[in-house]
This record gives structure tokens, sequence and C-alpha cells, in this order.
């Protein structure tokens, strides 16, 4: 079945530094790719996303490449700030009538 | 505001007890969708709804009932509740099950069942 695979955290960073969270996919159809974040005390909200190969997802500073010919859709951000602190889940959604697959989530920590 | 409102935001029960933790929301969505989310495991989905009247079972549904008699309302019900079910439940929706539709998720129910 399809799956999702992120890195493993926490993933501690000072801020301005650059961040990288990796994410690979297993998926039988041409998925829609998404990174939800969860800021401390909430729910998952939608952050990014891309719907077919080479799109880029962009949204307040973070970017990902939906990349089918490695399977990934690696989330960056050049700059990141202590706001920026929460747990990023990669997830997909194949097409028709399937539910999204989320991976385990990668908790990032940035220190002023 | 659109959102998707859950309470009580936080519980603690014991064994056995009956509970049921409401969902609602606002933009008139067709699919809703319960989650569990445990340390080291991520999100599970629960049980599901495709319209009113309509659920069915995610890939976590034992100990777990859900109703769906309207569109915006979906609860959970816990009929004899057991502390491995303490956990962090958060209830979603969305316009349509798959393709590209993001989902809409409530700030999240911590149960703890003792």
């Amino acid at each position: 079945g399809d799956s999702v695979t992120q890195m493993e955290g926490p993933v501690t960073l000072s801020e301005e530094a650059f961040l990288t969270i990796n994410c690979t996919y297993t998926a039988t159809g041409y998925p829609s790719l998404f990174w939800y974040v969860q800021y401390p005390g909430e729910g998952l909200q939608l952050l990014l996303k891309a719907t077919k190969a080479d799109d880029k997802g962009s949204n307040k500073g973070f970017e990902a490449t939906y990349r089918k010919e490695t399977t990934s859709f690696h989330l960056e951000k050049g700059s990141v700030q202590v706001s920026d602190s929460a747990v990023y889940f990669c997830a997909l959604s194949d097409r028709g009538n399937t539910p999204l697959v989320f991976g385990k989530g990668t908790r990032l920590s940035v220190i002023a | 505001e659109a959102q998707v409102t859950q309470n009580p935001r936080y519980l603690i029960t014991v064994t056995g007890k009956k509970l049921t933790v409401t969902c609602s929301q606002n933009m008139n969505h067709e699919y809703m969708s319960w989650y569990r989310q445990d340390p080291g495991l991520g999100l599970r989905q629960i049980y599901y709804s495709m319209n009113v009247e309509v659920t069915d079972k995610g890939d976590v549904p034992e100990g777990y009932k859900v109703s769906r008699k309207e569109k915006r309302n979906f609860p959970l019900i816990l009929e004899s509740p057991s502390p491995n079910q303490t956990s962090l439940y958060f209830c979603a929706s969305s316009l349509s099950r798959g393709g590209n539709q993001p989902q809409h998720f409530g700030d999240g129910t911590r149960l703890s069942i003792l």
C-alpha cells in the first residue's frame, strides 16, 4: 500500500539556519503530496502541497518540490525562526477515493 | 471563520465509563474523519464518513463508534474506554476524501483513561 517515510527527529537548529526535512513516498499511482504543520497545542494545518511531478509548493518561506524520479518531497526553508518550532508531517493522497497517508512526523526545535 | 471544533479539549476519566467527543465543522464538508496521534506512531485513522449516514472503519477502529446524522457533526464514542485508548485525538474534514483536497483539523482532544 501507499506509505510515507520521513526523517526522524527531533531536529534542533539555531535561528537563521537552513532547514531540510526529508520525505520519500511509495504509491501505486500519481499522488498529491502535502506538508502539514502542527504547532504546540494545536491541530495540523496545511503548510503546502503539490499535485503533480515537478510542481513546487511554497508557503511562509517553506518550499518542497515533487520529485517523481526520486519519489521525494523534501521540505526546505532558507532561514528558520523560533516561531517555526513545530511538528511537520509529510502526507500523500492518491488519486480517487483514498484517504491521506501520513508520515510519522518530525519535530523541529529552533533556538535563539 | 472556517473551523473544526472539538470538545472537550482535555478529559481524564476511568476505565469503562462511556464518553463522547464531539466534532463540528462549519464548512459544509462532506468528508469527516477521526485520528489518534501517539508518540512514534504518528497519525492513525480511526473512522471516517463520506457523507451523512455513511461511515466506515479506518486503520484502528476497535473500541470506537461514530455516527453521522448531520453533515456538520461527527461524534466519536468510546462505549467502554480502556487505558490503551489514552491518546490525542483529532477530528478533520475536507470537501472530499481523496485527490488534492486538504484536510482541516480541530485543535485536538487529549484523553486520559485511568
